[in-house]
């Protein structure tokens, strides 16, 4: 099974409004990655945080990881109708497989 | 190559029959990974090759998948007696190693009727 969990799983808000999208995860991990996806296809990365990280920030994305929670979030500032996509986020276990376990994805809509 | 190319983009078969789809990471990737995407869910991991050593196949959800490759670049997914549950889009990345960003290719659309 997935080890990420995204919530919410679809979000729908208005161009210039701010998205947040949340990641929960089962295991003690190396690194937390988000990743988007636009319809349907490749993947793209977007930001990777490292398990000693807190913050982490690249344009208008701003990425947060708790540890102690086992959770990480993923805020869009200013969104724009180019924004809407699916967002995954995938981690690396600590100590396992060095495999991505993707959740199952927060379907973004931003509309113009 | 600048990106990770896949092949074919789409690839309509019937029940029964093999399919062969083909993967050709970034150049100087040593690591490579199979995923497999049904409509509306997240990825599934199939596969990882890193370098000479033994893939991670545990991810491979029967016999009838396998997959190889050559020469530490080029991989083949080979399903065989395809059945209607194959259908995805099955999506392949690499990456210059273990626990970095991965790059993915557009992905194959593999339909079977």
């Amino acid at each position: 099974s997935q080890q990420g969990e995204e919530d919410p799983q679809a979000l729908s808000i208005q161009e210039g409004e701010n998205a947040t999208m949340n990641c929960s995860y089962k295991t003690s991990i190396n690194n937390l990655q988000w990743y988007r996806q636009n319809s349907g296809r490749g993947l793209v990365h977007l930001i990777l945080i490292r398990s000693n990280e807190r913050e982490k920030h690249s344009g208008r994305l701003r990425v947060t990881l708790d540890t102690s929670k086992k959770s990480s979030s993923l805020l869009i500032t200013a969104s724009r109708a180019a924004d809407t996509a699916s967002y995954f986020c995938a981690t690396v276990w600590q100590g396992g497989s060095e495999k991505l376990v993707f959740g199952k994805g927060t379907k973004l809509t931003v509309n113009p | 190559g600048a990106g990770v190319s896949q092949s074919p983009s789409n690839k309509v078969t019937e029940k029964g029959k093999d399919v062969e789809l083909r993967c050709d990471p970034i150049s100087g990737h040593t690591a490579l990974y199979w995923y497999r995407q049904r409509l509306g869910q997240g990825l599934e991991f199939l596969i990882y090759f890193q370098g000479n050593s033994a893939p991670d196949k545990s991810g491979l959800p029967s016999d009838r998948f396998s997959a190889e490759r050559t020469g530490g670049s080029v991989s083949t997914l080979t399903i065989q007696r395809t059945q209607q549950e194959d259908s995805a889009v099955y999506l392949c990345a690499s990456s210059l190693s273990q626990r970095t960003i991965q790059y993915f290719g557009a992905g194959t659309r593999l339909s079977v009727l």
